[in-house]
């Protein structure tokens, strides 16, 4: 069973700020999701992947498969970027495609 | 933007009672999910659903639940008898295809609170 550490649990920004989350996992996988996840409880995703990075606006998602780690950074952090980030993986067995979660990074930024 | 609707958005009930979640997925994915998140927790997989069974399912998803795609339409999470620790958020998913390279779509969510 694919065990999902995410890292730090909290952490607060000043608005402008770069943001750094981590996710490292225990057993390969055939992918990783970022989702986010504000207040009200609705998840959304935001990147899967697989290998290498993808970059949507602000947001930076990358993956280290041989050290089965993964980093979100946002860029020019905003109050509204304020939510749980949580990252979960499909692991590589065959016939499996649920997703193992982390407990999430609760981000604040303050203006 | 297609997405995943689900309702209601909340749902009160007391124990023992049977409840039915629903979801519908995005019109062309053939493949639905079930999550949950008990509150401070973190989300875990119930099921996998994929030409009108069940293609995996956890631990948790025991005997008192159930789903079912009634119509072309509609997923549904049913609960027989309800119990206080099955109070959480429940989340729908579907994907076009089971395969890695196919993203979920999450549902916004129904918060199940059991009384």
């Amino acid at each position: 069973k694919n065990e999902v550490e995410q890292s730090p649990q909290n952490l607060t920004a000043q608005e402008g700020e770069f943001i750094t989350i981590n996710c490292s996992y225990s057993v390969g996988i055939s992918a990783l999701h970022w989702l986010q996840q504000h207040p009200g409880g609705g998840i959304v995703s935001l990147f899967m992947l697989s290998s290498g990075k993808k970059k949507h606006g602000r947001l930076i998602a990358t993956i280290n498969i041989q050290e089965k780690h993964s980093s979100l950074h946002i860029t020019a952090s905003h109050p509204r970027d304020s939510a749980v980030y949580i990252c979960a993986v499909r692991s590589s067995g065959a016939g499996s495609y649920q997703l193992t979660f982390g407990k999430g990074t609760k981000l604040s930024v303050i203006p | 933007e297609p997405e995943v609707t689900q309702t209601p958005s909340h749902q009160v009930t007391q124990m023992g009672q049977e409840v039915i979640l629903r979801c519908v997925p995005i019109s062309n994915h053939l493949y639905f999910y079930w999550y949950r998140q008990i509150l401070g927790q973190k989300v875990e997989f119930l099921v996998s659903f994929y030409n009108n069974e069940i293609s995996e399912k956890s631990e948790i998803f025991d005997d008192q639940f159930s789903v079912e795609r009634p119509d072309g339409s509609n997923f549904t999470l049913k609960i027989r008898s309800t119990k206080l620790e099955d109070s959480a958020m429940y989340f729908c998913a579907s994907s076009e295809s089971p395969g890695s390279s196919y993203e979920q779509y999450f549902g916004p969510g129904t918060r199940l609170t059991v009384t």
